[in-house]
């Protein structure tokens, strides 16, 4: 069965320093969003991708964040200067089409010290 | 705006009793419900979505309009049920949708 591939499982970065989380789409998928869980609270939609840009983002997204897929199965999210809270675990997930289901992805622990 | 709420923080019961995890939704609009279950902090694996009524592990949830609910009910539950589950509401804007998670159940099933 497909699944959606994140990069790396975990890491750890200061405080102030920029991070890029990598995912990997199912390749027939054109829908790509990015999810993130804080330790023992629930899964927060931070921003929806589809034809090339951002269809939707939540108020967690801020000038901070960016998401990018530079080369048709790649799909980044750039945390560009990390907090203490922006530890969590952070998920990928992908749709087919608006009447399939989300796949995630095994997720990346971000430890922000 | 849309909302799921699961009433149940933790829910704990014996190896072969009956399971029942509550779900509520709030939504304007025409409602797609999933339940998704976490292993130990793993991925996020699709179990249900209402639209394709399927039974999955044993465990099937009925979408109720009325009571705006999606209740995940399974007969007799197994140690490995053991999990945390969480109950999802798709919405659409612009141009894609997006899951809005309810805070999740832990199952908790001993012998």
């Amino acid at each position: 069965e497909p699944e959606v591939t994140q990069t790396p499982s975990h890491q750890v970065t200061q405080m102030g320093q920029e991070v890029i989380l990598r995912c990997v789409p199912i390749s027939n998928h054109l829908y790509f969003y990015w999810y993130r869980q804080i330790l023992g609270q629930k899964v927060e939609f931070l921003v929806s991708f589809y034809n090339n840009e951002i269809s939707e983002k939540s108020e967690i997204f801020d000038d901070q964040f960016s998401v990018e897929r530079p080369d048709g199965s790649n799909f980044t999210l750039k945390i560009r200067s990390t907090k203490l809270e922006d530890s969590a675990m952070y998920f990928c997930a992908s749709r087919q089409r608006q009447s399939q289901g989300y796949t995630f992805g095994s997720g990346t622990r971000l430890t922000v010290v | 705006a849309q909302r799921v709420t699961q009433p149940e923080k933790l829910l704990s019961v014996f190896k072969g009793a009956p399971v029942e995890l509550k779900c509520n939704y709030s939504y304007s609009g025409s409602p797609e419900l999933f339940w998704y279950v976490q292993y130990s902090r793993q991925r996020l694996q699709l179990l249900l979505r209402h639209i394709s009524r399927e039974s999955i592990k044993g465990f099937t949830a009925d979408l109720n309009k009325g009571e705006t609910s999606f209740h995940l009910k399974k007969p007799f539950a197994q140690e490995e049920d053991s999990a945390m589950y969480y109950c999802a509401l798709s919405t659409y804007t612009g141009t894609a949708s997006k899951l809005t998670f309810g805070t999740g159940t832990r199952l908790q099933v001993t012998l």
